[in-house]
């Protein structure tokens, strides 16, 4: 059974860099018919979708959030990484990592079904 | 595509059937997915495909609608089913949620 698992620092200095790692276990990252996503909540709010990564390395990202984010994937580690730039106390939140059913047909990626399999989040608190 | 759902919150009682609505603001076709969210937890797929239950989920979800208007149905609320509901756009390669309904 696969399980997500997140990392990374609780707290970070606002204008720095947030990185964080979701470590996958009970699968291998590299399959093509899965992408690998990361969501986020700010308290009391509701859920908003950053982006995702397939094993081809192919990326999406939420348009809003594109300027400062990139999303990496090490299949070596079997494990994919989130990194938002230029963080502000707006971005405190609690980050999950998420798998869903998709693949690509050479520059086309799909994934039409959802995210069936999440970590169980990461608070990061924006402060300095 | 921005998602809309309706109401944002409903009280309802156990044994109580639950309607849901969801909007999206063009056609998705089927690509339209419910998400169940308990407080201090990870969201739980439910419904993929608008009406596809997912794996160990329930028979009393139930999810329907195509183009922009979905509804997730509970056929007859158990105490655990008091949670955030939210719905989910995968048709765009930039997916979308709802801003969710608390059932309580």
């Amino acid at each position: 059974q696969v399980q997500l698992q997140e990392s990374g620092p609780g707290l970070v200095k606002p204008s720095q860099t947030l990185s964080l790692t979701c470590s996958v276990s009970g699968g291998s990252i590299s399959s093509g018919s899965y992408f690998w996503s990361w969501i986020w909540q700010p308290a009391g709010k509701g859920l908003e979708w950053i982006g995702r990564i397939y094993s081809s390395g192919a990326t999406n990202y939420n348009p809003s959030l594109k300027s400062r984010v990139t999303i990496s994937i090490d299949t070596s580690k079997n494990q994919f990484s989130l990194r938002l730039s230029s963080v502000t106390a707006a971005d405190t939140a609690v980050f999950y990592c998420a798998r869903g059913p998709g693949y690509c047909s050479g520059p086309d990626c799909y994934g039409y079904y959802g995210m069936d399999v999440w970590g169980q989040g990461t608070t990061v608190s924006v402060s300095s | 595509i921005q998602m809309t759902q309706s109401p944002s919150s409903l009280s309802a009682s156990v044994g109580d059937s639950v309607t849901i609505s969801c909007r999206a603001s063009l056609s998705i076709d089927t690509y339209l997915n419910w998400y169940q969210q308990k407080p201090g937890k990870a969201p739980r797929l439910l419904i993929y495909g608008a009406s596809n239950l997912q794996s160990g989920v329930p028979s009393r979800f139930g999810g329907s609608g195509s183009g922009t208007d979905f509804t997730l149905t509970i056929s007859s609320l158990q105490p655990e089913d008091f949670a955030t509901y939210y719905c989910q756009q995968s048709y765009s390669s930039s997916f979308t949620f709802g801003p969710g309904t608390k059932v309580d």
